[in-house]
């Protein structure tokens, strides 16, 4: 079956630490999404892409950083300096081009918690 | 820039019974699309409808339909014959018909559906 996964679905990160949050589609969507979901919030854009080794900043990407190495592929890093990171992680994938009525598919998503 | 605007945070229905969830939102754009995901207590976003704005017609999949008001800016979701299992909670988004960049999510409306 086509879809999204997401992993791990819980991770915990120490003071300092980077941790990577992994996205794999295999739907041959050409653009990838990641959203960071607060309790009571809908969904904020951190960082998207529309094509390999291209990507762009959302609208909270300040802490994070990304990779388009691959198609399939599109790995989230929470860096140190981001000083809240505990949230829920979503990542999407959809068409693009002509056929923006195409919904985002979406992962089950990565809880996030510092220890 | 787009905002998606959800100003009722939780509902409840009756089994059985219909319930309209509301959500307006501001554009200068002519060309757009507009969509109602669910989110069940598992986390998973689920697409339950969409909307072209070029569409008079309103969208309308089995119990859900849709009431846009392209002039006002409106676009509810009309929930008919509510079951236990539509107990959720439910974003509107927009996404832009120039753009493949992102969907603008509003705040969500916590469903309770009540026995």
């Amino acid at each position: 079956d086509g879809g999204i996964t997401q992993s791990p679905k819980y991770l915990f990160r120490k003071e300092g630490q980077n941790v990577t949050l992994s996205c794999e589609q295999n739907l041959n969507h050409d653009a990838m999404y990641w959203y960071r979901q607060d309790p009571g919030q809908g969904l904020r854009l951190i960082y998207y892409s529309q094509i390999v080794n291209d990507f762009q900043k959302g609208d909270i990407a300040e802490g994070y950083s990304v990779s388009r190495e691959k198609k399939e592929s599109f790995p989230l890093t929470v860096t140190s300096a981001q000083k809240n990171p505990t949230a829920f992680y979503l990542c999407a994938s959809s068409i693009v081009g002509t056929a923006s009525n195409q919904p985002q598919h979406f992962g089950d998503g990565t809880r996030l918690s510092i220890l | 820039a787009q905002t998606v605007t959800q100003s009722q945070p939780e509902m409840s229905v009756q089994e059985a019974e219909t319930v309209t969830l509301s959500c307006t939102y501001d554009t200068s754009e002519s060309d757009y699309y507009l969509f109602w995901y669910k989110q069940p207590p598992s986390r998973q976003m689920i697409l339950v409808i969409r909307q072209e704005a070029y569409k008079q017609q309103n969208a309308t999949e089995n119990r859900f339909s849709v009431n846009f008001q392209k002039a006002a800016k409106s676009f509810s979701l009309k929930i008919s014959d509510s079951q236990l299992g539509d107990a959720a909670m439910y974003f509107c988004a927009y996404r832009s018909a120039l753009s493949a960049r992102q969907l603008t999510f509003g705040s969500g409306t916590q469903l309770t559906v009540l026995p």
